[in-house]
C-alpha cells in the first residue's frame, strides 16, 4: 500500500516551537492521530483530530489537518529536552475500519 | 495502573524456536490489536480482536504467526520457527468498542532470534 510520509528528522533549541509534518494516503481516513515514542518504549497517544476539523488545541500541541493536500501537522510550544523522541504520524484506514497506518516516525532532538 | 501491559518485556530466542508473549488489555477495552514494528519504521498491523473474535488474521506474516483471545481478555501472540527476520518490537493495543477508538499501547516485547 501507499506510505504515510514524514520527515525523518528535526532539531530544535530548547524553547523554540517545533513543527511535524506528515502527508497522509487515505483520503477517507476519519482519525488522524500523532504518536510519541522514547527509546525503548511503546507509543503513546499524544492527540487526534477528526476529519470535519481543520485544527485541535491541546495544551502546548497544535495539530493541524489540510483534508486538499491529505497534510497533518503537529507543532509543539515550547519545546523542552523531555520533548526528544521518535513522533508518528498515524492515519485510520478506512477500509479496514481499526487498523492504524503509520508513517517511519519523526526523530525530534530538542537542544539546551 | 490500568494500563496495557505486555510480558516478557524481552525475549532471546535461538532460531527454530517457539515464542508466545502476552498482553493484558485495558480492562474495559473490548478491541485488542497486534502491530509489528521494526528498527527505522512505524508499526506495522498485524491482527485484530473484538472480544474474543479474531475479525482479522489476514494480514499475520506468515502461518507461522497465531494470536488467540480465549475469554476476550488477555491475548497471547505465537510465532512458531521463529526465523531472524522475526526479530522486531511486538506492540499491543486496546481501545474501546467504537469506530475510531483511540488504540493505546503497551510498552512492547523486544525479540531477539539468534
Amino acid at each position: 500500500g501507499e506510505d504515510v510520509e514524514q520527515s525523518l528528522f528535526l532539531s530544535v533549541r530548547e524553547g523554540d516551537s517545533s513543527v511535524i509534518n506528515c502527508t497522509y494516503t487515505d483520503s477517507s481516513s476519519t482519525y488522524l492521530y500523532w504518536y510519541k515514542q522514547e527509546p525503548g518504549a511503546g507509543l503513546q497517544l499524544l492527540t487526534y483530530i477528526f476529519s470535519n476539523m481543520d485544527m485541535k488545541q491541546d495544551q502546548r500541541l497544535t495539530v493541524l489537518l489540510n483534508k486538499k493536500d491529505k497534510h497533518l501537522s503537529l507543532r509543539i510550544a515550547d519545546t523542552q529536552t523531555g520533548d526528544s523522541a521518535i513522533y508518528f504520524c498515524a492515519e485510520w484506514e478506512s477500509n479496514s475500519g481499526y487498523a492504524l497506518n503509520f508513517g517511519k516516525g519523526t526523530s525530534l532532538l530538542v537542544t539546551p | 495502573d490500568t494500563g496495557v501491559s505486555q510480558n516478557p518485556r524481552h525475549k532471546i530466542t535461538k532460531r527454530g524456536q517457539n515464542v508466545t508473549f502476552r498482553c493484558d488489555p485495558i480492562s474495559e477495552h473490548n478491541r485488542l490489536y497486534w502491530y509489528r514494528q521494526t528498527l527505522g519504521q512505524g508499526p506495522e498491523f498485524l491482527t485484530y480482536f473484538q472480544n474474543e473474535a479474531q475479525l482479522e488474521k489476514s494480514r499475520l506474516l506468515s502461518d507461522r504467526f497465531s494470536a488467540e483471545r480465549p475469554k476476550g481478555s488477555f491475548s497471547t501472540l505465537e510465532i512458531q520457527r521463529t526465523e531472524q527476520g522475526d526479530s522486531a518490537m511486538y506492540l499491543c493495543a486496546s481501545s474501546q468498542d467504537r469506530l475510531g477508538g483511540e488504540q493505546y499501547f503497551g510498552p512492547g516485547t523486544r525479540l531477539t532470534v539468534t
